[in-house]
Protein backbone atom coordinates (compact mmCIF):
# COMPACT_ATOMS: atom_id res chain seq x y z
CA UNK A 1 0.00 0.00 0.00
CA UNK A 2 1.12 3.78 -0.46
CA UNK A 3 2.51 5.34 2.27
CA UNK A 4 1.05 8.70 1.29
CA UNK A 5 -2.19 10.77 1.03
CA UNK A 6 -2.85 13.15 -1.23
CA UNK A 7 -5.89 15.50 -2.09
CA UNK A 8 -7.89 13.19 -5.09
CA UNK A 9 -7.92 17.13 -7.21
CA UNK A 10 -7.09 20.76 -7.44
CA UNK A 11 -7.50 23.28 -9.90
CA UNK A 12 -5.25 26.01 -9.81
CA UNK A 13 -5.10 29.01 -12.93
CA UNK A 14 -3.00 29.16 -15.28
CA UNK A 15 0.48 31.49 -14.70
CA UNK A 16 0.11 31.25 -11.08
CA UNK A 17 1.96 28.82 -8.48
CA UNK A 18 0.59 25.09 -8.10
CA UNK A 19 1.07 24.05 -4.39
CA UNK A 20 0.62 20.37 -4.20
CA UNK A 21 0.66 18.91 -1.00
CA UNK A 22 1.61 15.08 0.27
CA UNK A 23 1.40 13.67 3.64
CA UNK A 24 3.71 11.02 4.69
CA UNK A 25 3.49 10.74 8.19
CA UNK A 26 5.11 7.03 8.91
CA UNK A 27 8.05 7.88 6.75
CA UNK A 28 11.19 6.48 7.84
CA UNK A 29 15.20 7.48 7.84
CA UNK A 30 15.99 6.14 4.31
CA UNK A 31 13.25 6.63 2.93
CA UNK A 32 13.03 9.60 -0.39
CA UNK A 33 10.30 11.75 -1.06
CA UNK A 34 9.70 11.14 -5.23
CA UNK A 35 7.12 12.99 -7.25
CA UNK A 36 6.12 11.96 -10.74
CA UNK A 37 3.25 13.03 -12.78
CA UNK A 38 1.45 11.20 -15.56
CA UNK A 39 -0.21 13.09 -18.42
CA UNK A 40 -2.80 11.33 -19.90
CA UNK A 41 -2.07 8.05 -21.95
CA UNK A 42 1.78 8.61 -21.52
CA UNK A 43 4.07 6.54 -19.49
CA UNK A 44 4.89 8.73 -15.50
CA UNK A 45 7.41 11.49 -15.77
CA UNK A 46 10.24 12.02 -13.01
CA UNK A 47 10.03 15.23 -11.35
CA UNK A 48 12.24 15.55 -8.60
CA UNK A 49 13.05 14.13 -5.44
CA UNK A 50 14.53 14.70 -2.33
CA UNK A 51 15.79 13.38 1.50
CA UNK A 52 15.26 16.02 4.03
CA UNK A 53 16.34 19.28 2.32
CA UNK A 54 14.12 21.66 -0.04
CA UNK A 55 15.15 20.89 -3.41
CA UNK A 56 14.69 22.67 -6.55
CA UNK A 57 14.94 21.85 -10.86
CA UNK A 58 13.89 23.35 -13.73
CA UNK A 59 10.28 21.79 -13.57
CA UNK A 60 9.76 22.29 -9.62
CA UNK A 61 10.92 23.17 -6.09
CA UNK A 62 10.12 20.62 -3.39
CA UNK A 63 10.02 21.66 0.29
CA UNK A 64 10.11 18.82 3.15
CA UNK A 65 8.51 20.35 6.01
CA UNK A 66 11.62 19.72 9.47
CA UNK A 67 10.25 16.56 10.76
CA UNK A 68 10.09 14.99 7.08
CA UNK A 69 6.13 14.27 7.89
CA UNK A 70 4.73 16.19 4.97
CA UNK A 71 5.68 17.56 1.86
CA UNK A 72 4.58 20.21 -0.97
CA UNK A 73 5.43 20.44 -4.25
CA UNK A 74 5.53 23.91 -6.11
CA UNK A 75 5.44 24.04 -9.93
CA UNK A 76 6.09 28.15 -9.64
CA UNK A 77 4.09 29.33 -12.68
CA UNK A 78 1.66 26.41 -14.03
CA UNK A 79 0.72 26.11 -17.96
CA UNK A 80 -2.23 24.15 -18.87
CA UNK A 81 0.57 21.57 -20.46
CA UNK A 82 0.85 20.80 -16.41
CA UNK A 83 -3.13 19.31 -16.42
CA UNK A 84 -1.99 15.67 -15.17
CA UNK A 85 -2.16 13.46 -12.38
CA UNK A 86 0.98 13.90 -9.68
CA UNK A 87 1.74 10.82 -7.42
CA UNK A 88 3.76 11.70 -4.54
CA UNK A 89 5.77 8.10 -3.42
CA UNK A 90 8.21 7.79 -0.23
CA UNK A 91 10.82 5.05 -1.20
CA UNK A 92 13.95 3.84 0.17
CA UNK A 93 16.77 3.24 -1.34
CA UNK A 94 19.21 1.80 0.55
CA UNK A 95 17.56 -1.24 0.13
CA UNK A 96 18.18 -2.22 -3.34
CA UNK A 97 16.23 -1.03 -5.87
CA UNK A 98 12.94 -0.86 -4.38
CA UNK A 99 10.36 -0.46 -6.38
CA UNK A 100 7.95 2.70 -6.76
CA UNK A 101 4.36 2.22 -4.71
CA UNK A 102 1.55 4.45 -6.52
CA UNK A 103 -1.31 5.57 -4.65
CA UNK A 104 -3.91 7.58 -6.42
CA UNK A 105 -2.47 11.00 -6.96
CA UNK A 106 -3.39 14.39 -7.19
CA UNK A 107 -5.46 15.02 -10.25
CA UNK A 108 -4.33 18.92 -11.03
CA UNK A 109 -6.54 20.58 -14.15
CA UNK A 110 -5.13 24.07 -14.88
CA UNK A 111 -7.57 26.51 -15.98
CA UNK A 112 -6.94 29.54 -18.71
CA UNK B 1 20.56 9.88 -25.07
CA UNK B 2 17.43 7.62 -25.55
CA UNK B 3 14.97 7.11 -23.08
CA UNK B 4 13.08 3.81 -21.83
CA UNK B 5 11.73 2.70 -25.31
CA UNK B 6 8.53 0.20 -25.79
CA UNK B 7 6.87 -1.66 -28.54
CA UNK B 8 4.56 -2.31 -29.12
CA UNK B 9 2.54 0.80 -28.32
CA UNK B 10 -0.93 -0.82 -28.92
CA UNK B 11 -2.03 -4.13 -29.29
CA UNK B 12 -5.37 -6.49 -29.04
CA UNK B 13 -5.37 -9.75 -28.27
CA UNK B 14 -8.33 -12.66 -27.58
CA UNK B 15 -8.30 -14.11 -24.27
CA UNK B 16 -6.44 -16.78 -24.04
CA UNK B 17 -3.45 -15.85 -26.20
CA UNK B 18 -0.47 -14.69 -25.27
CA UNK B 19 1.16 -11.65 -25.47
CA UNK B 20 4.81 -10.51 -25.25
CA UNK B 21 5.86 -6.85 -24.83
CA UNK B 22 9.72 -5.34 -25.38
CA UNK B 23 11.65 -2.76 -23.70
CA UNK B 24 14.66 -1.32 -23.90
CA UNK B 25 16.38 0.84 -20.95
CA UNK B 26 17.50 4.45 -21.16
CA UNK B 27 20.84 4.71 -21.74
CA UNK B 28 23.55 3.28 -19.16
CA UNK B 29 21.07 1.79 -16.83
CA UNK B 30 20.96 -1.94 -16.27
CA UNK B 31 17.97 -2.60 -13.96
CA UNK B 32 14.40 -2.87 -15.89
CA UNK B 33 10.94 -2.54 -13.84
CA UNK B 34 7.29 -3.49 -15.38
CA UNK B 35 4.43 -2.13 -13.70
CA UNK B 36 0.59 -2.84 -14.81
CA UNK B 37 -1.91 0.36 -15.07
CA UNK B 38 -5.56 -0.17 -15.16
CA UNK B 39 -7.99 2.68 -16.24
CA UNK B 40 -8.13 5.51 -13.79
CA UNK B 41 -6.00 3.30 -11.37
CA UNK B 42 -2.12 3.99 -10.63
CA UNK B 43 0.65 1.78 -11.44
CA UNK B 44 1.05 -1.53 -9.89
CA UNK B 45 4.69 -3.09 -9.66
CA UNK B 46 4.96 -6.38 -11.86
CA UNK B 47 8.51 -7.22 -11.47
CA UNK B 48 12.27 -6.43 -11.66
CA UNK B 49 14.81 -7.61 -13.45
CA UNK B 50 18.49 -7.20 -12.95
CA UNK B 51 21.66 -9.10 -14.22
CA UNK B 52 19.28 -11.18 -16.59
CA UNK B 53 17.25 -12.43 -13.43
CA UNK B 54 14.00 -11.82 -11.68
CA UNK B 55 15.34 -9.59 -8.24
CA UNK B 56 11.76 -8.80 -6.71
CA UNK B 57 7.96 -9.41 -7.66
CA UNK B 58 4.73 -7.92 -6.88
CA UNK B 59 1.25 -9.66 -6.13
CA UNK B 60 0.97 -11.07 -10.12
CA UNK B 61 0.17 -14.35 -11.04
CA UNK B 62 2.48 -16.47 -12.46
CA UNK B 63 0.88 -15.97 -15.93
CA UNK B 64 3.48 -13.23 -16.13
CA UNK B 65 6.54 -13.75 -16.48
CA UNK B 66 9.92 -11.95 -18.26
CA UNK B 67 13.20 -12.06 -19.44
CA UNK B 68 16.58 -9.71 -19.24
CA UNK B 69 18.98 -9.44 -22.07
CA UNK B 70 22.68 -9.38 -22.14
CA UNK B 71 22.22 -5.72 -23.82
CA UNK B 72 19.78 -5.35 -20.22
CA UNK B 73 16.80 -4.84 -22.79
CA UNK B 74 13.53 -6.66 -21.15
CA UNK B 75 10.46 -8.83 -22.30
CA UNK B 76 7.30 -9.02 -20.26
CA UNK B 77 5.36 -12.52 -20.99
CA UNK B 78 1.60 -12.84 -19.95
CA UNK B 79 0.36 -16.25 -20.97
CA UNK B 80 -3.55 -17.55 -20.85
CA UNK B 81 -4.93 -13.37 -21.28
CA UNK B 82 -7.92 -12.69 -19.35
CA UNK B 83 -10.09 -9.88 -19.68
CA UNK B 84 -8.86 -7.83 -16.68
CA UNK B 85 -5.29 -8.30 -17.78
CA UNK B 86 -6.34 -5.09 -20.56
CA UNK B 87 -3.91 -2.02 -19.03
CA UNK B 88 -1.18 -0.26 -20.16
CA UNK B 89 1.74 -2.08 -19.16
CA UNK B 90 4.93 0.48 -18.37
CA UNK B 91 8.73 -0.15 -18.60
CA UNK B 92 11.04 1.77 -16.10
CA UNK B 93 14.61 1.46 -15.93
CA UNK B 94 17.09 2.68 -13.34
CA UNK B 95 21.26 2.35 -12.18
CA UNK B 96 21.54 -0.05 -9.77
CA UNK B 97 25.00 1.76 -8.73
CA UNK B 98 23.30 4.78 -7.04
CA UNK B 99 22.97 5.14 -3.68
CA UNK B 100 21.86 8.57 -3.12
CA UNK B 101 17.88 8.40 -4.63
CA UNK B 102 18.67 6.68 -7.98
CA UNK B 103 15.80 7.61 -10.21
CA UNK B 104 13.59 5.47 -12.11
CA UNK B 105 12.30 6.52 -15.73
CA UNK B 106 9.29 5.24 -17.41
CA UNK B 107 8.80 4.39 -21.25
CA UNK B 108 5.29 5.69 -22.94
CA UNK B 109 4.15 2.19 -21.96
CA UNK B 110 2.39 -0.58 -24.28
CA UNK B 111 -1.59 -0.52 -24.12
CA UNK B 112 -2.95 -3.85 -24.24
CA UNK B 113 -6.87 -4.56 -24.56
CA UNK B 114 -8.05 -8.44 -24.64
CA UNK B 115 -11.01 -8.88 -26.56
Amino acid sequence: DAKTTQPPSMDCAEGRAANLPCNHSTISGNEYVYWYRQIHSQGPQYIIHGLKNNETNEMASLIITEDRKSSTLILPHATLRDTAVYYCIVRDVNSGNTPLVFGKGTRLSVIA
Amino acid sequence: DAGVTQSPTHLIKTRGQQVTLRCSPKSGHDTVSWYQQALGQGPQFIFQYYEEEERQRGNFPDRFSGHQFPNYSSELNVNALLLGDSALYLCASTHSGSRSGNTIYFGEGSWLTVV
